[in-house]
């Protein structure tokens, strides 16, 4: 079973730029996540969808991310336009449920913002 | 609000046996996992509870105490692929997602 894919792995941009992160789940998941992991900390949820539905967005700054599932299957995650805070690693994260203690993660993109 | 307590750091000797406290508080509390992330990887899935007792997986075992609002993971047998950063995560009903805790980085030392 092919595991979370996400691209691109590393990406550096200077503030004010935009960017792109795309993530393709485990086929079949349901439930798709974003997550912000900076340096030190756990991850922090930006965003999760049920299908093409989104379920949280609370904690997503939404004047400069956005995020999409059109299909309910593969993700991008922007961000228009970066801030120097922003440098930190998106995770992608799967699981076959709506509510599921059991996420399966990507390896994440590691974004700096200079 | 949801609030999770780890230690920073724990280091060990190969062979020995280390625990990893958590404790939580959060409404609508479901149950607690565990995850572990090696530097520059993801995060893995370990174990969970949704009920009070011990859980065991090969050489890690999980345990929760609901009305104590704390849990840990017990890692034994260590091995030095087991230096690692270790994260509890809580799920509740009325948010229904996880919340990570700051993470317990252990080091194992030959």
């Amino acid at each position: 079973e092919a595991g979370v894919a996400q691209s691109p792995r590393y990406k550096i941009i200077e503030k004010r730029q935009s960017v792109a992160f795309w993530c393709n789940p485990i086929s079949g998941h349901a439930t798709l996540y974003w997550y912000q992991q900076i340096l030190g900390q756990g991850p922090k949820l930006l965003i999760q969808f049920q299908n093409n539905g989104v379920v949280d967005d609370s904690q997503l700054p939404k004047d400069r991310f956005s995020a999409e599932r059109l299909k309910g299957v593969d993700s991008t995650l922007k961000i228009q336009p970066a801030k120097l805070e922003d440098s930190a690693v998106y995770l992608c994260a799967s699981s076959s449920g709506r509510s599921s203690y059991e996420q399966y993660f990507g390896p994440g993109t590691r974004l700096t913002v200079t | 609000g949801q609030s999770l307590e780890q230690p920073s750091e724990v280091t060990a000797v190969e062979g020995a046996i280390v625990q990893i406290n958590c404790t939580y508080q959060t409404s609508g509390f479901y149950g607690l996992s565990w995850y572990q992330q090696h530097d520059g990887g993801a995060p893995t899935f370990l174990s969970y509870n949704a009920l009070d007792g011990l859980e065991e997986t090969g050489r890690f075992s999980s345990f929760l105490s609901r009305s104590d609002s704390y849990g840990y993971l017990l890692l034994q047998e260590l091995q030095m692929k087991d230096s690692a950063s270790y994260f509890c995560a809580v799920g509740s009903y009325n948010t229904d997602k996880l919340i990570f805790g700051t993470g317990t980085r252990l080091q194992v030392f030959p």
